[in-house]
């Protein structure tokens, strides 16, 4: 059974760093065509995609947050982390962690249930 | 990256079948056979419904269907279902290793 699951702070200042963690079973990441991606969702408003990660270590962000992201795998410990600077208050949303499956397709199969950070002073 | 587009609802009738656009440009959603559609009820996280313009995972209803004609890619439901009211949104593969989601759209089961 694949399951992804994140775990982080859920609740950080303006300007300080937000380190996320997605914790997966059921797949490798070492896998060819495997990739872990990090999608957020403000309450009440549409999902955004933030970064990839992929099986070769190549990793591709969003355009317009790209300066502040980084994402990184541990595969001994089947995880991949997210890191996001200058954190500010239009940063609160939920962090989903999900999974694309293999190369020939894009869709994120499987997905986390979601951590809510809130950045609040 | 822009948002592609879609309604914010659509709404329609036990039984009927209703169609939500998703519009974007050449660069992603025309430039690719790669649209995914997900499900979101309130308070979960979303479902994959359909990958790849029209590929319908197992265990998926087969009456989510997807198709795509120029920069405009559809999600039809047909035989439309209480338990189908949810958010809905498309998302493509956007060149470079980048994705891009739509606005959402909220279908109501009148």
């Amino acid at each position: 059974q694949v399951t992804l699951s994140e775990s982080g702070p859920a609740l950080v200042k303006p300007t300080q760093t937000l380190t996320l963690t997605c914790t997966f079973s059921g797949f490798s990441l070492n896998t060819s065509g495997v990739c872990v991606t990090w999608i957020r969702q403000p309450p009440g408003k549409a999902l955004e995609w933030l970064a990839l990660i992929d099986w070769d270590d190549d990793k591709f962000y969003s355009t317009s947050l790209k300066t502040r992201l980084t994402i990184s795998k541990d595969t001994s410990k089947n995880q991949v982390v997210l890191t996001m600077t200058n954190m500010d208050p239009v940063d609160t949303a939920t962090y989903y962690c999900a999974r694309i499956p293999y190369m020939s397709t894009t869709a994120f199969d499987i997905w986390g249930q979601g951590t809510m950070v809130t950045v609040s002073s | 990256q822009s948002a592609l587009t879609q309604p914010a609802s659509v709404s329609g009738s036990p039984g009927q079948s209703i169609t939500i656009p998703c519009t974007g440009t050449s660069s992603d959603v025309g430039g690719y056979d790669y649209v995914s559609w997900y499900q979101q009820h309130p308070g979960k996280a979303p479902k994959l419904l359909i990958s790849d313009v029209s590929n319908r995972p197992s265990g998926v209803s087969n009456r989510f269907s997807g198709s795509k004609s120029g920069n405009t890619a559809s999600l039809t439901i047909s035989g439309l279902q209480a338990e189908d009211e949810a958010d809905y949104y498309c998302s493509s593969y956007a060149s470079s290793g980048t994705y891009v989601f739509g606005a959402g759209t909220k279908v109501t089961v009148l």
